[in-house]
């Protein structure tokens, strides 16, 4: 699976809205690109996932580069329960079942 | 709650002693990995079933370590003679694949088990 570079910390305004970015610059065309987060001493959560076009769910969106080697995850109105260490991961969904973690970005969001 | 259970949330053990995890996943799913996760690292893979067969088995399962999922189900992890370096959290993560904008394989983690090797 191609590596992952994101900031290790970022602070964030309570209400506004929280962009992480991540780049992702040795990305195969068959490599999704997933997000995840994990808050204090829990598991890992499931936030969104894409392969090129630009997603959104209830959680977040997610913006993906049109080259595919970097994206950014948007959450649009930062909440204090939104503080966690968000993990960019990219892999393909054949063949290589596992996911590859980083140290991810510690996002706080400030009162 | 149908999400990924996993038990006990808490073990402490000596070192010497063996111990054992159980994690169940979500019903419909019929993959389950292991992860774990010592302080400051994300999740690192141990292991990954489908159905009942194990088909890959990371560098960091020793020996000591083993893993099964008997009926494609529930699974277990045991460590045998824990030593401290083994002290970490354990997760179970679960999926199914599905087609959903291409196929996809997302993994839903459970709470992990926190393992204190005195």
């Amino acid at each position: 699976d191609a590596k992952t570079t994101q900031p290790p910390s970022m602070d964030c305004a309570e209400g506004r809205a929280a962009n992480l970015p991540c780049n992702h610059s040795t990305i195969s065309g068959n490599e999704y690109v997933y997000w995840y987060r994990q808050i204090h001493s829990q598991g890992p959560q499931y936030i969104i996932h894409g392969l090129k076009n630009n997603e959104t769910n209830e959680m977040a969106s997610l913006i993906i580069t049109e080259d595919r080697k970097s994206s950014t995850l948007i959450l649009p109105h930062a909440t204090l329960r939104d503080t966690a260490v968000y993990y960019c991961i990219v892999r393909v969904n054949f063949g290589n079942e596992k996911l590859t973690f980083g140290t991810g970005t510690r996002l706080t969001i400030i009162p | 709650d149908t999400g990924v259970s996993q038990d006990p949330r808490h073990k402490i053990t000596k070192r010497g002693q063996n111990v054992t995890f159980r994690c169940d996943p979500i019903s419909e799913h019929n993959r389950l990995y292991w992860y774990r996760q010592t302080l400051g690292q994300g999740p690192e893979f141990l292991t990954y079933f489908q159905n009942e067969a194990q088909l890959e088995k990371s560098r960091l399962l020793s020996d000591r370590f083993s893993a099964e999922r008997p009926k494609g189900s529930f699974s277990t992890l045991e460590i045998q003679r824990t030593e401290q370096g083994d002290s970490a959290m354990y997760l179970c993560a679960s999926s199914s694949r599905r087609l959903q904008r291409g196929y996809t394989d997302t993994q839903y983690f459970g709470p992990g088990t926190r393992l204190t090797v005195l």
